[in-house]
């Protein structure tokens, strides 16, 4: 069974460009959490989606926004790119709502 | 506010000896606790979870405590090997709701001496 693919690996970005991050599910997952991990530091919850609908949101500007589409693929948008964004930014899913997250590697963003 | 902490940053081990990681939390309506191993350059792995109508559980040479009473999980890690070192969180959650996600602790670094 695949695991949890995020996509890409790494990007590195401009201050002020927008990057767009991807991640695919376990089969059969239907809940996916974005959760930001800065350098050094723990996971904060971004996103939560469950079956395509957004059902919460953690403590970022309105710059971090994502979607859920319907084979439950979800990607992760960060308008407006700060410094500061540069991260590890980890994507995980579950089949039951809040339990047994499996995450993927994550992508690491650069911002320069 | 809530919160999920971890006492220490850094616990540096000899190979072979046990391992104790300790976390605390601060929501008392939590009902499901996780660790997480986190190596470098990978996401975070389960290890092993509990829920709050347990004071125990075992996995393969690791062990989870609860104590609700003073709120504090711990994660027992027995015969501690090199490949053992990497980064450990503990997660908490509560039922299912609008505002449920899992919150991390903020990690502690788990090195093992050879």
């Amino acid at each position: 069974e695949a695991g949890v693919t995020q996509s890409p690996t790494h990007l590195i970005k401009t201050r002020g460009q927008q990057a767009t991050l991807r991640c695919s599910p376990i089969s059969g997952h239907t809940s996916v959490y974005w959760y930001q991990q800065a350098l050094g530091l723990g996971l904060q919850f971004l996103l939560w989606y469950d079956e395509g609908e957004e059902r919460n949101r953690g403590n970022f500007p309105p710059r971090f926004s994502g979607r859920q589409f319907p084979n439950y693929s979800s990607e992760l948008n960060v308008n407006a790119l700060e410094l500061e964004d540069s991260a590890l930014y980890l994507c995980a899913s579950s089949s039951t709502v809040n339990y047994g997250y499996t995450f993927g590697s994550g992508t690491r963003l650069t911002v320069v | 506010g809530e919160s999920v902490g971890l006492h220490l940053p850094t616990l540096s081990v000899q190979e072979g000896d046990n391992s104790i990681i300790n976390c605390a939390y601060s929501n008392s309506a939590s009902d499901y606790f996780i660790w997480y191993k986190q190596e470098s350059g990978k996401g975070p792995q389960f290890i092993i979870d509990i829920r709050s109508n347990m004071d125990k559980r075992q996995g393969q040479r690791v062990t989870v405590l609860l104590n609700k009473t003073v709120k504090h999980l711990s994660l027992q890690i027995a015969a501690t090997q090199p490949g053992d070192s990497a980064v450990y969180f503990c997660a908490e959650t509560r039922p299912t709701g609008a505002n449920s996600k899992l919150t991390f602790g903020k990690g502690i670094t788990l090195s093992v001496r050879p």
